[in-house]
């Protein structure tokens, strides 16, 4: 089945204690991203990588890191969380040449305290 | 600042009858304008997309209207079901995607 996985699904952690958010698809996708959700705020992009190798700054990469050493894993990384970074995160993945057509994950529910 | 906009928050429309949600954006250099579809505790899922070469796209019951003129766009779900219930996204997008704040549609039975 074609998905996009990411884990975990809720994490509760403190402030300053790096963490790892994990995202991987199977469908072979080149384009992976990054969003928060926000209320009244929508869906906002950190980042986004064209391949791998390739990363770009969305619009609100502050506090963050991505990698991409493979095609089919994009991990958001927090090291050092705060507060304010306390949302509901989503990854995507998209064939390079539709990538308005993505696929979404299920989300991430982070609260730091 | 946001430049992408839904400045209807919430929308009830009776079943059958036709849902027109509404999107602003700013920029004029997008290159492609979608709406995604939101259930709770799930991810966004596609529901159709316009070129912005074009002024229309159609897709079953979903309608997405672009007028660059305006920077305007809009879905038009026609007839709207019950399933239809749901937080709606517009975006914009070059290589960055940018997301309006949703418009959650309500359809009564």
């Amino acid at each position: 089945e074609a998905q996009v996985t990411q884990n975990p699904r809720y994490l509760i952690t403190v402030t300053g204690k790096k963490l790892t958010v994990t995202c991987s698809q199977n469908m072979n996708h080149e384009y992976m991203s990054w969003y928060r959700q926000d209320p009244g705020l929508g869906l906002r992009q950190i980042y986004y990588s064209m391949n791998v190798e390739v990363t770009d700054k969305g619009d609100v990469p502050e506090g963050y890191k991505v990698s991409r050493k493979e095609k089919r894993n994009f991990p958001l990384i927090l090291e050092s969380p705060s507060p304010n970074q306390t949302s509901l995160y989503f990854c995507a993945s998209s064939f390079a040449d539709r990538i308005t057509e993505a696929f979404f994950g299920q989300g991430t529910r982070l609260t730091v305290v | 600042d946001q430049q992408v906009k839904q400045n209807s928050p919430s929308l009830s429309v009776q079943e059958g009858r036709i849902s027109i949600l509404n999107c602003d954006y700013t920029n004029s250099m997008f290159d492609y304008f979608l709406w995604y579809k939101k259930y709770p505790a799930e991810g966004p899922t596609f529901l159709i997309s316009i070129s912005s070469i074009k002024d229309k796209n159609e897709d079953g019951r979903f309608t997405v209207f672009l007028n660059k003129s305006a920077k305007h766009l809009s879905l038009h779900i026609v007839p709207s079901q019950p399933g239809d219930s749901a937080v709606y996204f517009c975006a914009a997008t070059g290589n960055q995607f940018y997301f309006g704040t949703g418009t959650s549609l309500t359809v009564i039975p």
